[in-house]
This record gives structure tokens, C-alpha cells and sequence, in this order.
């Protein structure tokens, strides 16, 4: 299975800042990376697909980049709404793997 | 409205069964790809099945493999999840998702809980 580690595991910002999490994965693939948003009590919601194309409906400051094995998801400037735990998802192969989260605090 | 409904969650005893259902409404379900994903208490997300638009194609995480069967029902816009030999590390939120490629899940419900306990 292919092993996604995100870093970091939590990060404090302020509004307005810019903030990149990391997805590195066990292995290299293109393409079949998402990123998701999940806040307390809420299912998870699609941010970035294929790796940088952005979900309708989800603001600009959210974007996706990377490939091979290295995965970035920005949000270029933070708003309050942003409080939530982020995760990273391959779909390159079986089975499908998520990054154990990354905590993103408002400080 | 998109919208995925999960039932079928609850307090059920080590080695027993439990069938999770999911209704979809709002968009075409037969061309969705369909997965159930779920997430232990405090902890993150872990895909558990996938089963193809016409339901041909079936994959399993190794941690249920051989314990649940996914299945669908395209005439009533439903998914299920057969969950048998149950026990307590598969206490969780189960989540449907759904996609229409590439893997992503662009459509979640709001999730079923299950609680294996004696």
C-alpha cells in the first residue's frame, strides 16, 4: 500500500497568512492526489482533485501543486473559516490511502 | 441538493453483523463511483471499500477484507455495506463518498455511527 505522511501535523496561523501542508508519498505517482477539509463533527469535503484542479465552489485561496512523490496544498490567505483538519488522499492504486491529517489552528 | 444518507449504525457486540445503507439523491448515482470511508473515534480517515459505476468491481481494505461486501442498487440509488465478524477496532463514523473518476470523492453523507461493544 502506498503510505502518504503529511507534515506538518498541526500548524497555528494567522489570518492572512500563507500556510502549505506537505504530502509525501511512499511511492511516486502523477495525478491521482486530492486533498480534503474536514471540521469538527463534519464529514470531509473536497478541496483539490488531480492533484491541483480546484473542486467547484471552493475559494481560489485554496490550490494544489506537486507530483512524483511530494504534494503541497496552500491556502494563500487564511481566513477563519479555514479552522479545520486537512488531509491528503492518493488514488493511484489499491489500496486507497489517506495522510494521517494536518490540524490547521486560527491563532 | 446533492445528497448522500447514511442508516444502519449501532451498538452492536463483538463477532456480530450490521448492514449499513446509504440513499443517494440530487445527481445520476449510476455514474458514480461509490466507496464507504470511515474514521475511528479521534482519529483520521481510512478507506475501507470501493465498488465501480455498474458495480462489477469491487476492492476491500486489508483490515476488512473478507469481513464486509459492498454492493449497489443503481435503480434505487443505493449502496450498501454487509458488515459481519465485527469487532471493536471497527468502531467508527462510516461515511459514504462518491466520484466520478480519478479516485476523488466529491460527495459525502453526513455518516452512520458504529459502536462494536460488549
Amino acid at each position: 500500500a502506498i503510505r502518504m505522511t503529511q507534515s506538518p501535523s498541526s500548524v497555528s496561523a494567522s489570518t492572512g497568512d500563507r500556510v502549505t501542508i506537505t504530502c509525501r508519498a511512499s511511492q511516486d505517482f502523477n495525478t491521482y492526489l486530492a486533498w480534503y477539509q474536514q471540521k469538527p463533527g463534519k464529514a470531509p469535503k473536497l478541496l483539490i482533485y488531480a492533484t491541483s484542479s480546484l473542486q467547484r465552489g471552493v475559494p481560489s485561496r485554496f490550490s494544489g501543486s506537486g507530483s512524483g512523490t511530494d504534494f503541497t496544498l496552500t491556502i494563500s490567505s487564511l481566513q477563519s473559516e479555514d479552522s479545520a483538519t486537512y488531509y491528503c488522499q492518493q488514488s493511484y492504486s489499491f489500496p486507497w490511502t489517506f495522510g494521517q491529517g494536518t490540524k490547521v489552528e486560527i491563532k | 441538493e446533492v445528497q448522500l444518507v447514511e442508516s444502519g449504525g449501532g451498538l452492536v457486540q463483538p463477532g456480530g453483523s450490521l448492514r449499513l445503507s446509504c440513499v443517494g439523491s440530487g445527481f445520476t448515482f449510476s455514474v458514480y463511483e461509490m466507496n464507504w470511508v470511515r474514521q475511528a473515534p479521534g482519529k483520521g480517515l481510512e478507506w475501507i471499500s470501493y465498488i465501480s459505476m455498474s458495480g462489477s468491481t469491487k476492492y476491500y481494505a486489508d483490515s476488512v477484507k473478507g469481513r464486509v461486501t459492498i454492493s449497489r442498487d443503481n435503480a434505487k440509488n443505493a449502496l450498501s455495506l454487509q458488515m459481519n465478524g465485527l469487532r471493536a477496532e471497527d468502531t467508527a463514523v462510516y461515511y459514504c463518498a462518491g466520484g466520478v473518476g480519478y479516485g476523488y470523492m466529491a460527495v459525502w453523507g453526513n455518516g452512520t455511527t458504529v459502536t462494536v461493544s460488549s
